[in-house]
C-alpha cells in the first residue's frame, strides 16, 4: 500500500537555488523519514522527524511536518550538483510498527 | 557506520532456476528487510524480520520465501525466478523498529 506521495515527480534546477519537494501522505504516522538515492545505488538515510515535530534542519536540509494536513516538505538550499538525486519520504504505520512504505519519489536534476 | 553488503550487483538467471539473493549487515540490527523497486512502482516490500529464524510478509510476498538463520544475514528466494521478477532487489536493516534503514547497494536480477 501506497503511503507516501512526493511531489512533483521531477525538479530541475540551476546550481545554487533551493529546491522543495513535499510528500503527502494518507493515516496517522509515528515518524516520517526522508531518503535520497543516486543513480544505481541504494538509498541514503537523510533525516527523520517525529509527528510531535513541526521542523528539523540538518545542514542544508530543512524539513518540515504538518500532520493536520498530512504532509511534509523537504527544503534543500543552496543545491550543488551533488545533489542531483532521487528523494523518497518514507512512513511508518503508526505505533508497533515494523514497516516503512515508501513514496515513489521526487527526481532532482542540479544544473551546474 | 553501518554497511550491509548485497552479494551481486548484477544478476542474470533464467526462468524456472532458483534464484539467491544474500544480505549481510555488520551491525547487529534486529531488523531487515528485502524491497523491489520498478520504474513507476517505487519500492515495495517482500518480506522482513525482526529476529532470527522470524520473518513477516510485505506487500508483495507471493513468488518469493526468506531465510534468517544468523543476525546478520538475510536472504531471498526465488522458487523459481520468473520474468516478472527482473527488477532491483535492495535490502536494508535497521537497529529497532520505524528506525532509520540502511540500504545495501541493491542487485539488478534479469530473469531471460
Amino acid at each position: 500500500s501506497q503511503q507516501g506521495e512526493e511531489d512533483p515527480q521531477a525538479l530541475s534546477i540551476q546550481e545554487g537555488e533551493n529546491a522543495t519537494m513535499n510528500c503527502s501522505y494518507k493515516t496517522s504516522i509515528n515518524n516520517l523519514q526522508w531518503y535520497r538515492q543516486n543513480s544505481g545505488r541504494g538509498l541514503v538515510h537523510l533525516i527523520l522527524i517525529r509527528s510531535n515535530e513541526r521542523e528539523k534542519h540538518s545542514g542544508r536540509l530543512r524539513v518540515t511536518l504538518d500532520t493536520s494536513k498530512k504532509s511534509s516538505s523537504l527544503l534543500i538550499t543552496a543545491s550543488r550538483a551533488a545533489d542531483t538525486a532521487s528523494y523518497f519520504c518514507a512512513t511508518d504505520s503508526g505505533a508497533g510498527s515494523y514497516q516503512l512504505t515508501f513514496g515513489k519519489g521526487t527526481k532532482l536534476s542540479v544544473i551546474p | 557506520d553501518v554497511k550491509v553488503t548485497q552479494s551481486s550487483r548484477y544478476l542474470v538467471k533464467r526462468t524456472g532456476e532458483k534464484v539467491f539473493l544474500e544480505c549481510v549487515q555488520d551491525m547487529d540490527h534486529e531488523n531487515m528487510f528485502w524491497y523491489r523497486q520498478d520504474p513507476g512502482l517505487g519500492l515495495r516490500l517482500i518480506y522482513f524480520s525482526y529476529d532470527v529464524k522470524m520473518k513477516e510478509k510485505g506487500d508483495i510476498p507471493e513468488g518469493y520465501s526468506v531465510s534468517r538463520e544468523k543476525k546478520e544475514r538475510f536472504s531471498l528466494i526465488l522458487e523459481s525466478a520468473s520474468t516478472n521478477q527482473t527488477s532491483m532487489y535492495l535490502c536494508a536493516s535497521s537497529l529497532t523498529r520505524a528506525q532509520p534503514q540502511h540500504f545495501g547497494d541493491g542487485t539488478r536480477l534479469s530473469i531471460l
